[in-house]
């Protein structure tokens, strides 16, 4: 278990829709980071979240958009989806130095 | 650019068989290598990290890797397969200067084990 909570596990939904993911990071982590994983694409990083802030982006599409709240929880909302959009979602969890990411179960995307 | 090349998509062994899975990178500078798992339905669990050092890293669960700057490869070894190992295997690299944000995966390798 690394710690890093994923909510939901799995999301089914129609085109044109908003789904809000949500992550909880390891205990103390500051760092937010989500990542898709899609066949076609591999793991791709999508957005970064320090302590509140956004820290970097990747390649994040417009229709994204990602939060990290006080209490350091995070939420990665995509709207307008397609299906070219169904794909798992990591978030990993960091705290500083040189320690590695830890990363969720992730929540499988379909959308039909 | 930045890349990172797993050749193998699929690889097959047998229990207590022997394991290398081969990873080559492109990076500018001194990169921080490392080896993550993914088993079915579970996030990806570090195996091993390099970021300085010795050239040979020892992971968890008996797996070990060795940097190679000549060869610009970072392979994953186990000397005696189990059936538990059966998972996807990614190799990524980083930059100290670039951070987390610039960790790029390969497209990973898919462990198979026989009995």
């Amino acid at each position: 278990d690394s710690g890093v909570t994923q909510t939901p596990k799995h999301l089914i939904t129609a085109t044109g829709q908003r789904v809000t993911l949500r992550c909880s990071p390891r205990s103390g982590d500051l760092s937010v980071y989500w990542y898709q994983q899609s066949l076609d694409q591999g793991l791709q990083f999508l957005i970064q979240y320090y302590n509140g802030e956004e820290r970097a982006k990747g390649n994040i599409l417009e229709r994204f958009s990602a939060q990290q709240f006080p209490d350091l929880h995070s939420e990665l909302n995509l709207s307008s989806l397609e299906l070219g959009d169904s794909a798992l979602y990591f978030c990993a969890s960091r705290d500083s130095g040189n320690s590695p990411l830890h990363f969720g179960n992730g929540t499988r995307l379909t959308v039909t | 650019a930045q890349s990172v090349t797993q050749p193998d998509i699929h690889i097959t062994v047998s229990e207590g068989a022997s394991l290398e899975l081969r990873c080559n990178y492109s990076y500018g500078a001194t990169p921080y290598l490392f080896w993550y798992v993914q088993s079915p339905g579970q996030g990806l669990q570090l195996l091993l990290k390099y970021f300085s050092g010795d050239t040979l890293v020892q992971g968890i669960k008996g797996f070990e890797a060795e940097f190679k700057r000549s060869q610009s490869s970072f392979n994953l070894r186990k000397p005696s397969v189990h059936w538990s190992d059966a998972a996807e295997y990614f190799c990524a690299v980083g930059s100290p200067s670039g951070g987390y944000n610039k960790l790029i995966f390969g497209a990973g390798t898919r462990l198979a084990v026989h009995p």
